[in-house]
């Protein structure tokens, strides 16, 4: 089945030590989203790539980046957690950037020490 | 500027009771709106979605919703209701800023027997 692929399910990293979470697809689709989602809260947009061309949304913090070296993988790397950083990180794709229907993969969740 | 309200922040209903969860979009435009569920530590699921036609659209799992524009609202509706519907539950509404969603707070449902 096509799907959404996020590695690890849970993750442990230290105070200010880097970490980076993996999604994966096989959807072929063209866009992809990172979420951050806290406990009992919405998700909230961190950045999305269209294809290629990358979109950081205005409040997303300097120490959150992300690659996408080819269209069925995109990493989401935090070069210095903080105890705030935990959470949830959600990877959603959708077909096109006309296209409003995302496709959510399990989520990873991120713990800080 | 675009925003969705989802005004019952927790509900619980009875096994076999029927539901209504709420959902308020408020959009300049036609929204694109959207159902989407989830279950602990699980990433998000659609149920559902409206981009036009008719008003009352049909998901998976026996839900549906009922889009009326006069009320700004897209509630889901479910006729009875089974203990594995205990989830969260997020209102959605894509914005012209090429497919992303704006989601509502949530509405944690729990099934009492």
């Amino acid at each position: 089945d096509a799907m959404v692929i996020q590695n690890p399910r849970y993750q442990v990293t230290q105070f200010g030590k880097p970490v980076t979470l993996s999604c994966s697809q096989t959807l072929n689709h063209n866009v992809m989203y990172w979420y951050q989602q806290k406990s009992s809260q919405a998700p909230k947009l961190l950045f999305h790539y269209y294809d290629k061309d990358f979109n950081n949304e205005a409040d997303t913090p300097d120490n959150f980046q992300s690659r996408r070296p080819n269209t069925s993988f995109c990493f989401l790397d935090i070069r210095s957690p903080g105890l705030g950083d935990a959470a949830m990180y959600l990877c959603a794709t959708s077909r096109s950037s006309s296209s409003y229907e995302q496709y959510f993969g399990p989520g990873t969740r991120l713990t800080v020490t | 500027a675009q925003s969705v309200t989802q005004p019952d922040i927790h509900i619980t209903v009875s096994e076999g009771a029927s539901l209504e969860l709420r959902c308020n979009y408020s959009y300049g435009a036609t929204p694109y709106l959207f159902w989407y569920v989830q279950s602990p530590g699980q990433g998000l699921q659609l149920l559902l979605k409206y981009f036009s036609g008719d008003t009352l659209v049909q998901g998976i799992k026996g839900f549906e919703a009922e889009f009326k524009r006069s009320q700004s609202s897209f509630n889901l509706r479910k006729p009875s209701v089974h203990w594995s519907d205990a989830a969260e539950y997020f209102c959605a509404v894509g914005y012209n800023q090429g497919g992303k969603l704006i989601f509502g707070q949530g509405t944690e449902l729990s099934v009492k027997p």
